[in-house]
């Protein structure tokens, strides 16, 4: 059964620590994606990127960095926490669709990992 | 900037009543649009795409390009159909946006 998969289903930090969140995917997908789930907000797009060392920014970047060296795994980095980044962090993946000439493909999200800083 | 909403957070209903989740876009040029849905404690996962005119458990959404909507409907709702309800337009370069949710409450 093809899956994503985060390495934490919850986690508790405190202030100024440095979080990482691990995010593995077994589909040979090229994209990966790291959204922030929120009550009202719905999920916003934090960093994605499209290969392996690429990244491109999201709609709320700030406070966070990620990491892909290989293809299967996207890392996200928290550089040093606060109490406004206790949310749902999901991961999820797709398909290159320009790439493989296909209609976009789905995307597969993870189970979540709830993150919270105090 | 391209953005979505569904303007109601929360949307309770009757079982076997008529149920009509609201999406509304601005988009410039042919959107891709999806329904993706996230069961009690399990993951988000897609619902449906406006590419592929399809009904999926009895779930329909029509894209009317006139009034930028992708409304979500089913005639006959469902207790088992409670859950979180997401619209996404579809960005270029392949990235999904959100919008705030829905969350659908079918009570007995």
């Amino acid at each position: 059964d093809v899956k994503v998969t985060q390495s934490s289903r919850y986690l508790v930090k405190r202030t100024g620590e440095k979080v990482f969140l691990e995010c593995v995917q077994d589909m040979d997908h090229e994209n990966m994606f790291w959204y922030r789930q929120d009550p009202g907000l719905g999920l916003r797009l934090i960093y994605f990127s499209y290969d392996v060392k690429m990244k491109e920014k999201g709609d709320i970047p700030e406070g966070y960095s990620v990491s892909r060296e290989k293809k299967e795994r996207f890392s996200l980095i928290l550089e040093s926490a606060s109490t406004n980044q206790t949310s749902m962090y999901l991961c999820a993946s797709s398909f290159n669709a320009g790439r493989r000439k296909k209609t976009n493909e789905k995307l597969l999200f993870g189970s979540g990992t709830q993150l919270s800083v105090l | 900037a391209q953005r979505v909403t569904q303007p109601e957070k929360l949307l309770s209903v009757f079982k076997g009543a008529p149920v009509e989740l609201k999406c509304n876009y601005s988009y410039s040029g042919s959107p891709e649009l999806f329904w993706y849905v996230q069961y009690s404690r399990q993951r988000l996962q897609l619902l449906l795409r406006h590419i592929s005119r399809e009904s999926i458990k009895g779930f329909t959404a029509d894209l009317n390009k006139g009034e930028t909507s992708f409304h979500l409907k089913k005639p006959f709702a469902q207790e088992e159909d409670s859950a979180m309800y997401y619209c996404a337009p579809l960005q270029q370069g392949g990235k999904l946006i959100f919008g705030q949710g829905t969350e659908l409450s079918v009570k007995p």
